[in-house]
């Protein structure tokens, strides 16, 4: 079946500006994560969604940073005020989330976002 | 908390050779998943395999096992028989209450 998608692939913007960010999981996947990727490091979590369950959204680096789910499905992520240290890969996963291997994450290519 | 910790940054293997990546992890809770993950240059997530805390095995996939100790918790990944396509970075996961924690990965060189 279909992967996880998210879109735009690139995304230049110039400071200041406001992003979105959209992410469609696998189909029946009720958990969704978004991951921020800087250039050589590792992923750091910043918001997770399991059903209709409040977010977690205790890794978000800002207020600046925010994110929807709408029914259930697909998922955007909105940044305001861009800054150049929110220049990043960011990354979404969906899972299963039914216990033991079907907790795995599947995650999908990646915005590359460039604030210039 | 939870955290895990890859220390090696880089590794060079021989091709056909089989290598072992390092993971340890910190955690106070009894039940927990381990993921071991692949992200190549083009920058894609890719599951390699998975392995409970409740597991009494060791986790396999092809080439891929992890060597999971419990006691000492570590779940190192070995990967045997190396291909040049294994060069990549390798991220190390812990899962508990249905947040993931990665490692700072290591980065995998096959030399042919």
């Amino acid at each position: 079946g279909a992967g996880v998608s998210q879109s735009p692939s690139n995304k230049v913007t110039e400071k200041g500006k406001d992003v979105e960010l959209r992410c469609d999981p696998i189909s029946g996947h009720t958990a969704l994560y978004w991951y921020r990727q800087s250039l050589g490091q590792g992923l750091e979590f910043l918001i997770y969604f399991q059903g209709n369950s409040a977010p977690d959204k205790s890794g978000l680096p800002s207020d600046r940073f925010s994110a929807e789910r709408t029914g259930g499905s697909v998922s955007t992520l909105t940044i305001q005020r861009t800054q150049q240290e929110d220049s990043a890969v960011y990354l979404c996963a969906s899972s299963e989330l039914a216990g033991g291997p079907t907790d795995t994450q599947y995650f999908g290519p990646g915005t590359r976002l460039t604030v210039l | 908390a939870q955290k895990i910790t890859q220390t090696q940054p880089g590794m060079f293997v021989q091709e056909k050779e089989a290598v072992t990546l390092d993971c340890t992890y910190d955690t106070s809770d009894p039940s927990y998943g381990l993921f071991w993950y692949k992200q190549p240059s083009s920058g894609e997530m890719i599951f390699l395999i998975y392995q409970g805390s409740y597991d009494q095995q060791n986790a396999t996939e092809g080439r891929y096992s992890l060597n999971f100790q419990k006691a000492r918790k570590s779940a190192n990944l070995v990967i045997s028989a190396s291909q040049l396509g294994d060069s990549a970075m390798y991220f190390c996961a812990i899962q508990n209450f249905n947040k993931f924690y990665f490692g700072s990965g290591t980065k995998l060189n096959v030399k042919p």
